[in-house]
């Protein structure tokens, strides 16, 4: 069936560079995505989140990107700090369904 | 942002035996509630979607008689594990809605249920 999922399982950053997260969705009746942080043994965390009538939206270092052409969105983090070390999902909600989706997730690991 | 409380964070029980987790929302009215599943390395699954005052609906291949939730208030939801198996060890997470679908989901910090 229709699914979120992601590019690649893991990423590895050297620590003030930036990062790039994929995420590529199949449902065309999804118009509202979010970006959750989750480190381990703990519950996901807000980063940021985009509707599907916008491509772009910028936070605190956080970047979000959305192409529905392709069904692709991306979350950039700005000069990658050890605190940004966790596992990485995006996940999808459809128009006017309250279940939220997520995808498999990205490991992102920061050296130091 | 808003508040989601969880409860316990971690759990030990025998099998054969129930647990209750709770979920509360702390300064904000949950109309919907979610409760999900999470084994090790792997994403999170929805197990069911809750309503104040109404009855769960429930994912595909969850059995809803095993796995109880109750919604009684608009801020708090019990997910109970009946007769718990070696199999039901998994990291259970709550999450909460205010109001609208497109909007922010606030998540509980998680329980960590294991059976022995």
């Amino acid at each position: 069936g229709e699914s979120v999922g992601l590019h690649l399982p893991t990423l590895s950053v050297q620590e003030g560079d930036n990062s790039i997260i994929n995420c590529a969705y199949s449902n065309s009746a999804s118009d509202y995505f979010i970006w959750y942080k989750q480190e381990s043994g703990k519950g996901p965390q807000f980063i940021i989140d985009i509707r599907s009538n916008m491509d772009k939206r910028q936070g605190q270092r956080v970047t979000v990107l959305l192409n529905k052409t392709v069904k692709h969105l991306s979350l950039q983090i700005a000069a990658t700090q050890p605190g940004d070390s966790a596992v990485y999902f995006c996940a999808e909600n459809r128009a006017n369904d309250y279940k939220l989706s997520f995808g498999a997730g990205t490991t992102v690991t920061v050296r130091a | 942002g808003a508040v989601v409380s969880q409860h316990p964070s971690w759990v030990i029980c025998k099998s054969g035996t129930s647990v209750k987790i709770e979920c509360r929302s702390l300064d904000f009215q949950a109309t919907t509630m979610f409760w999900y599943r999470q084994f090790p390395k792997q994403s999170l699954m929805l197990m069911a979607t809750s309503n104040e005052g109404s009855k769960a609906t429930y994912e595909q291949g969850v059995e809803k008689d095993k796995f109880l939730i109750n919604h009684a208030s608009l801020t708090l939801s019990t997910l109970t594990v009946t007769s718990a198996h070696p199999e039901d060890s998994s990291f259970y997470i709550c999450s909460a809605r205010e109001g609208q679908a497109n909007t922010e989901a606030f998540f509980g910090q998680g329980t960590r249920l294991t059976v022995v």
